[in-house]
């Protein structure tokens, strides 16, 4: 499985893009990288998927440089209701999905 | 299509005691699997099934039970309940690794169930 290690807090203020880095230094060749987002008393919601180089959605963007080990996810011009916990997780050969623990992004205004 | 359905939403629970967390979806997703969070914490997988019949253990399976008798449910059961289990459960589904990494890796999930044992 591959060890996944994110910030565990960010701070921001609305407008501002912010990056969240996850490492996964044991990526395997056939997995992908997904990241969700979790608001309080709520079940975590998916945000985006990656493999490699950049995906973008309406929500995030996700870069992924060549060796993999690492990615990151670009929030653009965040707002108050970006407050929530983002998850970084890497898998697909396995059936075990295990989350790490989180980056807790604090939006202020 | 409703998603991922959990009952119920709240419990609350003497110590020793049993139940079954409810789980269903409607989106024909053969992957489901169980998590708890704990208050300020991550998610920890419990027990997971790749489809009906299959059931597997995830990382923290001690004191719980599952069965999938049916591709749309997948039912939590709780032997004897502990404080320790004091947490939200929350159940979540996505399509099998067949489908691809596009689908598998999206899970959906149901808004939890939160269990208190005193």
């Amino acid at each position: 499985l591959a060890k996944t290690t994110q910030p565990i807090s960010m701070d921001s203020y609305e407008g501002q893009e912010v990056n969240i880095t996850c490492s996964h230094n044991n990526i395997a060749t056939n997995d992908y990288i997904t990241w969700y987002q979790q608001f309080p008393s709520q079940g975590p919601r998916f945000i985006i998927q990656g493999y490699k180089t950049k995906v973008t959605n309406e929500v995030a963007s996700l870069f992924i440089p060549a060796d993999r080990k690492s990615s990151t996810l670009s929030l653009p011009r965040v707002s108050l209701s970006d407050t929530a916990v983002y998850y970084c997780l890497v898998g697909y050969n396995t059936d075990k999905l295990i989350f790490g623990t989180g980056t807790r992004l604090q939006v202020f205004p | 299509n409703a998603g991922v359905t959990q009952t119920p939403k709240f419990q609350v629970l003497k110590t020793g005691q049993s139940m079954t967390l409810q789980c269903a979806q409607d989106m024909n997703h053969e992957y489901m699997s169980w998590y708890r969070q704990d208050p300020g914490m991550g998610l920890r997988l419990i027990h997971y099934s790749v489809g009906a019949g299959i059931t597997d253990q995830g990382e923290v399976p001690n004191g719980y039970n599952v069965s999938r008798s049916t591709t749309e449910d997948f039912p939590l059961r709780l032997l004897s309940a502990a404080p320790s289990q004091t947490s939200v459960y929350f159940c979540a589904s996505s399509y099998s690794r067949r489908s691809g990494p596009g689908k598998y890796n999206e899970q959906f999930f149901g808004p939890g169930t939160r269990l208190t044992v005193l």
